[in-house]
């Protein structure tokens, strides 16, 4: 199996600061990787797909990158509805797997 | 606006069995595979299986191999995952999950989940 690794695991941040959340994969995976945003007692959002392709409806605050085994997560200017947790997928192959989480706090 | 309630979660002793359900609408339910994901309480994202748009192909995280199996009712846009031999390990929100499309890709639809709690 693959495995996604998630940093930081938590992080505390202003209105308006610049965040950024890393996932490395163990393995290549080829751009197969998604983001998505969960905030308490709700389901998970889709964020980007593809590693950079936003979804419809996601502010354009956020963006996606990376290649190969790393990419990258930026929020370019946080705001109060940000503050969720958010987790990198891959879905190269089967099975699935998902980083273990990164907690955006307000500081 | 795509839509999935999940159902039949429950409190049920080690060993015993549940079915959940997963009601879709507002999308052509056959063209999609869907899928099951967990979270245990405070916990990340696991999944646990997934059925192709036919029903004929189907896939399963190796912890609930044996013991889960997933189906669909394409007539009813209706999903499924039978829980056999449950185990305090499977205890968690299941979420019922639509794929953006077929073949590998992520999951862009999401239930509210249904809690499922195994204790005696």
């Amino acid at each position: 199996d693959i495995q996604m690794t998630q940093s930081p695991a938590s992080l505390s941040a202003s209105i308006g600061d610049r965040v950024t959340i890393t996932c490395r994969a163990s393995q290549g995976i080829y751009n197969s990787l998604a983001w998505y945003q969960q905030k308490p007692g709700k389901a998970p959002k889709l964020l980007f797909h593809g590693a950079s392709r936003l979804e419809s409806g996601v502010p354009s605050r956020f963006s996606g990158s990376g290649s190969g085994t790393d990419y990258t997560l930026t929020i370019s200017s946080l705001q109060p509805e940000d503050f969720a947790t958010y987790y990198c997928q891959h879905y190269y192959n089967i099975p699935p797997t998902f980083g273990q989480g990164t907690k955006v706090e307000i500081k | 606006e795509v839509h999935l309630l999940e159902s039949g979660g429950n409190l049920v002793q080690p060993g015993g069995s549940l079915r959940l359900s997963c009601a879709a609408s507002g999308f052509t339910f056959s063209n999609f595979a869907m899928s099951w994901v967990r979270q245990a309480p405070g916990k990340g994202l696991e999944w646990v299986s997934t059925v192709s748009g036919g029903g004929g192909s189907t896939s399963y995280t190796d912890s609930v191999k044996g013991r889960f199996t997933i189906s669909r009712d394409n007539s009813e846009s209706a999903l499924f995952l039978q829980m056999n031999s449950l185990r305090v390990e499977d205890s968690a929100i299941y979420y019922c999950a639509k794929k953006l499309s077929s073949g590998y890709f992520p999951f862009d639809s999401w239930g509210q989940g249904t809690l499922v709690t195994v204790s005696s």
